[in-house]
């Protein structure tokens, strides 16, 4: 089956730092990232998608220069942080879609806890 | 409106009995996909069970299965003989079209509580 690799698992980072975190679709070509923030005991609310090769499509409220998105090739998309504030911190994961071959569904990444101080 | 509409804040289930976690949908596209996801404290989404709209038969996998009622827009899941890892959160989620780039709508998620 399809599997996505997401790191890091976990990640502490000061104030006013990037963080940078990585999906890798590890036996299938991701065409589609999508990529999810979750706040504790909420659902997953869609920052953006992109494509490969594309610009990200951000959703409505979410701001394009500090969650930037990069899906240069069919098997890696990274989101970054920049500039991160502890009012980023939150659960972070990746969803991967293909329009190649064998249709998976959507595989996500096992997600990335982002802790901001 | 919502489109995803999950309303059952949390459920309890005795070990080995069945439970029905409710979803209604909302869509006016003829062609979608309904998906249920089960989220344990780790945080990773792990893919129960898929129904397309077109689907004639409910789907089901192993102990799951999804009571599809497309006239009434609910795609209730349906659990057996629960389990004690079986306790997690439960989201029921919605791809409208049936492109693999069309996004998913999730709902609020449910927890499911198993008893010994």
């Amino acid at each position: 089956g399809a599997v996505v690799s997401q790191h890091p698992s976990r990640v502490i980072c000061k104030s006013g730092t990037s963080v940078k975190i990585e999906c890798r679709s590890l036996d299938f070509q991701a065409t589609t990232m999508f990529w999810y923030r979750q706040f504790p005991k909420q659902s997953l609310m869609l920052m953006a998608t992109s494509n490969e090769g594309s610009k990200a499509t951000y959703e409505q409220g979410v701001e394009k220069d500090k969650f930037l998105i990069n899906h240069a090739s069919l098997t890696l998309s990274t989101l970054t942080v920049t500039s991160a504030h502890p009012e980023d911190s939150s659960f972070y994961i990746c969803s991967a879609s293909s329009e190649q071959g064998v249709w998976y569904g959507y595989t996500f990444g096992s997600g990335t806890r982002l802790t901001v101080v | 409106a919502q489109k995803i509409t999950q309303t059952q804040p949390g459920m309890f289930v005795q070990e080995k009995e069945a439970v029905t976690l409710d979803c209604t949908y909302d869509t006016s596209d003829q062609s979608y996909g309904l998906f249920w996801y089960k989220q344990p404290s780790s945080g990773e989404m792990i893919f129960l069970i898929y129904q397309g709209s077109y689907d004639e038969q409910n789907a089901t996998e192993g102990r799951y299965s999804l009571n599809f009622q497309k006239a009434r827009k609910s795609a209730n899941l349906v659990i057996s003989a629960s389990q004690l890892g079986d306790s997690a959160m439960y989201f029921c989620a919605m791809r409208e079209g049936s492109g693999a780039n069309s996004k998913l709508t999730f709902g609020k998620g449910i927890t499911l509580s198993v008893r010994p």
